[in-house]
């Protein structure tokens, strides 16, 4: 079982509806990272926190997203107006901090699905 | 943009036989870490490396930064061994990872 915990694992919603999911990352883990993995299994950074702080997202998160990781809360990441081409599995992912680097640990994912 | 190459696509190897996944870089990458996508979608972390060389089990991986490469090595291959396998990299601990399309393994018996 992955210390990532991610919820809900599925959610289905309408075109134009707010879509919202949640990661509680592991323990001692202050950087978080979310992905999208399309049909096509490719990968999409989305954004990534260390503590309550973006670090870096791209320009859809920016405009479409509201994301956030306040402390002694879980993680969120909410699709404002659901599209159909946000039908996906999204991933969270924590880990430690520094330059040095260490693994991820993935959560299980919430899959989207926009219909 | 950084790119991760990976081969093969898929995969189909009998049981008890191996084969080795391949990932090049296109830049100068600080780590490197392998996955494998179940059917339910959940990514297990098979390895982290910053340099040379791991071994767990019937897989090992490497990791050789200055020529810009990883791979994932699987020996006497198992039916539960199927599924789509990923390398990722980045080039330090809180760059977001750069993932390779996956390797679609099906082992068949």
């Amino acid at each position: 079982n992955s210390k990532v915990i991610q919820t809900p694992r599925y959610l289905v919603k309408g075109q134009g509806q707010k879509a919202k999911m949640r990661c509680i990352p592991e323990k001692g883990h202050p950087v978080v990272f979310w992905y999208q993995q399309n049909k096509n299994n490719e990968f999409k950074f989305l954004i990534n926190f260390q503590n309550q702080e973006v670090l870096q997202q791209i320009d859809m998160t920016e405009k479409r997203f509201s994301a956030e990781c306040p402390s002694n809360s879980p993680c969120s990441l909410e699709i404002q107006s659901s599209e159909a081409g946000d039908s996906a599995l999204y991933l969270c992912a924590s880990s430690p901090p520094g330059q040095g680097g260490s693994d991820y640990t993935f959560g299980s994912g919430t899959r989207l699905l926009v219909i | 943009g950084d790119q991760v190459e990976q081969s093969p696509s898929a995969l189909s190897l009998h049981e008890g036989t191996g084969s080795a996944l391949r990932c090049n870089f296109t830049t100068t990458m600080r780590a490197v870490q392998w996955f494998q996508q179940n059917s339910r979608g959940s990514l297990i972390n098979l390895f982290y490396l910053a340099s040379g060389t791991k071994e767990n089990g019937r897989l090992k991986s490497t990791f050789n930064s200055k020529e810009s490469y990883s791979t994932l090595h699987i020996r006497d291959a198992q039916l539960e061994d199927s599924g789509t396998y990923f390398c990722a990299a980045r080039k330090g601990g809180n760059y977001k990872y750069v993932f390779g399309a996956g390797t679609r393994l099906k082992v068949i018996a």
